[in-house]
C-alpha cells in the first residue's frame, strides 16, 4: 500500500545535537511538506518541496534544514540553533495540482522529538 | 494574512449526541480552500473534506455534514450519532489560491464517551 514512512517514531536528544527525521513516500507524489505541532497548537510549516533539489522556507524555518536530493525523500535535519526543539513532527505529501492551493495533504505518522 | 480560528479546545459528549464543531476563517482572497483533518491517537492526519470558496453547497457524508458560510466566514463541522471512534482530534485548515501549504486552526480535541 502506499504511504509516508516517517522514522523514528520517537527520538530522544541531548541539547546541542543535530538529529534528523527520515520521511520516504511511495505516492508518487511531487512535493512534500514538513510540519511541526506543539501541544494545544495548530501545525505549522517548516519547509515544503515542490520538486527535486528545490525547497522554500514556511513559517518557522529557522534552526532547520532539509534536502530533496530524491522524489521519495524529504529528510528533515533539527539543528542545535533550533532553540525549542521538542515538538511532534509531521511530514506530509501531495499531488501538485494546477492550483497548489487546492492540493490535498497525505500525512505520515510522525516523530516525537524529545530534548534532554 | 490569513487565520483559522477553532475556539472549541475540547468537546465531551456521550456516544449518540450530535456535535458540531466550528470553525471561523479570516483570508483577503476571493480564491480559497477550506479543509478538515482529523488526527486520530495514533498521530497521522486523515483528510476529510475539502471545499473552494466558490461552492457554498453543504455536504454530507454518512454521520458527517459540513455547513460552508461565506458570510459569516464558517466551515463548521457536525457529526451525527457520534461513536467512540470519531474519538480525535479534528483540525480545520485555510489556503489559497497559489499557496504552498495549509494555515491551521489549534484543533478541537473531541471525546465521545461511551
Amino acid at each position: 500500500d502506499g504511504g509516508i514512512t516517517q522514522s523514528p517514531k520517537y527520538l530522544f536528544r541531548k541539547e546541542g545535537q543535530n538529529v534528523t527525521l527520515s520521511c520516504e513516500q511511495n505516492l508518487n507524489h511531487d512535493a512534500m511538506y514538513w510540519y511541526r505541532q506543539d501541544p494545544g497548537q495548530g501545525l505549522r510549516l517548516i519547509y515544503y518541496s515542490q520538486i527535486v533539489n528545490d525547497f522554500q522556507k514556511g513559517d518557522i524555518a529557522e534552526g532547520y534544514s532539509v534536502s530533496r536530493e530524491k522524489k521519495e525523500s524529504f529528510p528533515l535535519t533539527v539543528t542545535s540553533a533550533q532553540k525549542n526543539p521538542t515538538a511532534f513532527y509531521l511530514c506530509a505529501s501531495s499531488i501538485v495540482l494546477g492550483d497548489a492551493g487546492a492540493n490535498v495533504l497525505t500525512f505520515g505518522a510522525g516523530s516525537r522529538l524529545t530534548v534532554l | 494574512a490569513q487565520k483559522v480560528t477553532q475556539a472549541q479546545t475540547e468537546i465531551s459528549v456521550v456516544e449518540k449526541e450530535d456535535v458540531t464543531l466550528d470553525c471561523v476563517y479570516e483570508t483577503r482572497d476571493t480564491t480559497y480552500y477550506l479543509f478538515w483533518y482529523k488526527q486520530p491517537p495514533s498521530g497521522e492526519l486523515v483528510f476529510l473534506i475539502r471545499r473552494n470558496s466558490f461552492d457554498e453547497q453543504n455536504e454530507i457524508s454518512g454521520r458527517y455534514s459540513w455547513n460552508f458560510q461565506k458570510s459569516t466566514s464558517s466551515f463548521n463541522f457536525t457529526i451525527t450519532a457520534s461513536q467512540v471512534v470519531d474519538s480525535a482530534v479534528y483540525f480545520c485548515a485555510l489556503s489559497y489560491l497559489g499557496a504552498d501549504g495549509l494555515t491551521f486552526g489549534k484543533g478541537t480535541h473531541l471525546i465521545i464517551q461511551p
